[in-house]
């Protein structure tokens, strides 16, 4: 059972479009949902996180909105930039668990310029 | 500079080989994880090591063996590669419960 799904796989948008990336999750006991950036070659690198007390958290064009009842959240990039295309990743994990993050498949994102 | 290092990067070994995968850290983090990466498939926790010779299995651990003998150094093991073990192959480290996790580059691994 796939605890953490994200949606849509890839998702192209124009340079100055806002980007939307999907995520939802199974287990009601995860509180801490970061969101990994993943260059080509590169490791996943944190970009924003939330935890499930916040509905919402902003870090300039990167937004994550959370929903708690309905086990959702989304990350929203504004006014994307091509140097914003990478693989996106979702991932969950609770406060008891010793940082053991469960990932999502990730959602690969282009910004046309 | 806070830094996960892999080594080697990319890694070429025949089926039935053995492969020793490394990985250090310059942050005296407690915690470090080995996770293999497959298209399509994202992250999936191979071992955790809590700290010296503190392991546990993650949700894929058939086939493979860590060893972590120092703070700073954690290396997975495999006994007799298959090529379904072909992946990439990433390391990374945290400081203990909630705190951010860093990865380092990859370890892009072919058996053939």
């Amino acid at each position: 059972q796939q605890q953490v799904r994200q949606s849509p796989q890839s998702l192209t948008v124009w340079e100055g479009e806002t980007a939307i990336l999907n995520c939802s999750y199974e287990d009601s006991t995860f509180n801490y949902f970061p969101w990994y950036q993943q260059f080509p070659g590169e490791g996943p690198a944190l970009l924003i996180s939330i935890r499930s007390v916040s509905d919402k958290k902003e870090d300039g064009r990167f937004t994550i909105f959370f929903n708690k009842r309905e086990k959702k959240l989304s990350l929203h990039i504004t006014d994307s930039q091509p140097g914003d295309s990478a693989t996106y990743f979702c991932a969950a994990r609770h406060d008891s668990g010793y940082n053991k993050l469960t990932f999502g498949k990730g959602t690969v994102l282009l910004v046309s310029p | 500079d806070m830094k996960v290092t892999q080594m080697p990067r990319y890694l070429i070994k025949r089926m039935g080989e053995n492969v020793l995968l490394e990985c250090g850290q310059d942050m005296s983090h407690e915690t470090m994880y080995w996770y293999r990466q497959d298209p399509g498939l994202g992250l999936q926790l191979i071992y955790i090591s809590y700290d010296v010779d503190s392991n546990s299995e993650g949700d894929i651990p058939k086939g493979y063996r860590v060893s972590r003998k120092k703070r700073e150094h954690f290396s997975l093991i495999l006994d007799s590669a298959k090529t379904n073990q072909t992946s990439v192959y990433f390391c990374a480290s945290s400081g203990g419960r909630n705190t951010e996790v860093f990865f380092g580059k990859g370890t892009r691994l072919t058996v053939v």
